[in-house]
């Protein structure tokens, strides 16, 4: 079993759409979390960085972290066809340097 | 400030031959990670470096290797490629050693035939 799961997708919505996009994990020293965004044949572009449990928000984007679930998720607010791509989570321990254990990517298409 | 920058963007080699892919990171980080992203495994961690000494070390044979410079740059080389080292190879850097956000550069593609 892989230390964090994602669901692969892909997930197709419709624009103006609210996405929801989620991970669970196993790891219960894992306490930054991140989502980054991945277009097709790019480097993962960071969105959203938190630690510990809680919400985060910035513009269109909700970042909540549950660690009594191990469950994290980010929520897309009007989605635009510009926001598809493949979406990772990722974490990392508190005293594991940079490492960063990511999940397989959930892929995103938004139409018009 | 400019971005994590990384050369080349595109590689290829043959089995048995040697590579080494540069990463250029962002001005004033001083920690430099290494990812392979392939469609099967996904990403996985291979090294990171701070301070020019390797501080964390992923599951990857003795093949991968990297170092870092004073100026913070970082190489990684791989010896006697295999197939299944085409990949996409990911720079990351970080202002710090750890609580740090970390931002990628656009990656090495890698095609070994």
């Amino acid at each position: 079993q892989k230390e964090v799961e994602q669901d692969p997708g892909p997930l197709s919505v419709p624009e103006g759409a609210i996405v929801s996009l989620n991970c669970t994990y196993s790891n219960s020293a894992f306490q930054y979390f991140m989502w980054y965004r991945q277009y097709s044949r790019k480097g993962p572009e960071l969105l959203m960085y938190t630690y510990s449990s809680g919400n985060k928000e910035d513009g269109r984007f909700t970042a909540q972290v549950d660690k009594s679930s191990k469950y994290i998720s980010l929520f897309i607010r009007d989605s635009q066809p510009s926001d598809s791509a493949t979406y990772l989570c990722a974490m990392r321990t508190a005293g594991g340097g940079n490492k960063l254990t990511f999940g397989t990517g959930t892929q995103l298409k938004v139409e018009l | 400030k400019a971005g994590v920058t990384q050369t080349p963007r595109y590689l290829i080699k043959t089995r048995g031959q040697q590579v080494t892919l540069s990463c250029s990171p962002i001005s004033g980080h001083r920690s430099v990670s290494w990812y392979q992203q392939t469609p099967g495994q996904g990403l996985q961690f291979l090294f990171e470096y701070f301070s020019e000494t390797q501080r964390n070390k992923g599951n990857f044979p003795g093949r991968f290797s990297g170092r870092q410079f004073s100026n913070s740059r970082s190489e990684m080389n791989v010896s006697t490629l295999e197939l299944g080292d085409s990949a996409l190879y990911l720079c990351a850097s970080s202002p710090e050693l750890t609580g740090g956000e970390q931002y990628f550069g656009p990656g090495t593609r890698l095609t070994v035939t």
